[in-house]
């Protein structure tokens, strides 16, 4: 598998901020990340593919002006939530997948946010 | 959007009980399926995946895959109180890139003394 650490693990922020949230793979080179958004009761979403040295991959309906994504290096993916809303509070997690063949996604701690 | 269904539960069953979790999945060019645990404000693990059709068997764990029927099941043998969870079914559609995986909505489980 493959260790992932994000952090912070919880941050809560006023309607208007940006907020930063750091992804590291800790045990694995990764040049793809991906960031899952995750609502009360409610499944995770995929919203974006984090390619390292490239252009993030924003799934339909995610704004990527708004939830900006940079893989500047193999082992750190961050995701800022500019002018954060109170609908933007979720648990965000990312993930890495090590390439196995198979598919598997192992996710970091998640970072819950939450807007006032 | 690759629409994945499961019960939402709660499903109830008594330790050491054979709890029985399904999935339903709609495109039918998916090749990989994938189960995953996750504790009520953490994130989700990784129990064991699938992608031929049959039955693949971990410890007190087994998944089950039927293609033809567009259905994974997951089987968790002598379950105990520490299996209470939400157990997320997610799959992975042909062509996808792997990693973009698309998630059911959880079945809860809950394993009483």
């Amino acid at each position: 598998g493959a260790v992932v650490s994000q952090h912070p693990s919880r941050v809560i922020c006023k309607s208007g901020t940006s907020v930063k949230i750091e992804c590291r793979s800790l045990d694995f080179q990764a040049t793809t990340m991906f960031w899952y958004r995750q609502f009360p009761k409610k499944s995770l979403m995929l919203m974006a593919t984090s390619n390292e040295g490239s252009k993030a991959t924003y799934e339909q309906g995610v704004e990527k002006d708004k939830f900006l994504i940079n893989h500047a290096s193999l082992t750190l993916s961050t995701l800022t939530v500019t002018s954060a809303h109170p609908e933007d509070s979720s648990f965000y997690i990312c993930s890495v997948q090590t390439g196995a063949g198979t598919g598997e996604l192992f996710f970091g701690e998640g970072s819950r946010l939450t807007v006032l | 959007q690759k629409e994945v269904e499961q019960n939402s539960g709660p499903l109830s069953v008594p330790e050491g009980a054979i709890a029985s979790l399904n999935c339903t999945y709609s495109d039918r060019g998916s090749q990989s399926f994938f189960w995953y645990r996750q504790y009520s404000g953490k994130s989700p693990e990784l129990i064991m995946f699938i992608y031929s059709n049959g039955d693949k068997e971990d410890g007190r764990f087994t998944a089950q895959l039927n293609k033809a029927s567009q259905y994974v099941s997951l089987l968790i043998r002598d379950s105990q109180p520490s299996d209470s969870a939400t157990y997320l079914c997610a799959v992975n559609g042909r062509g996808s890139t792997l990693g973009r995986l698309y998630f059911g909505r959880g079945t809860q489980l809950t394993v009483w003394p």
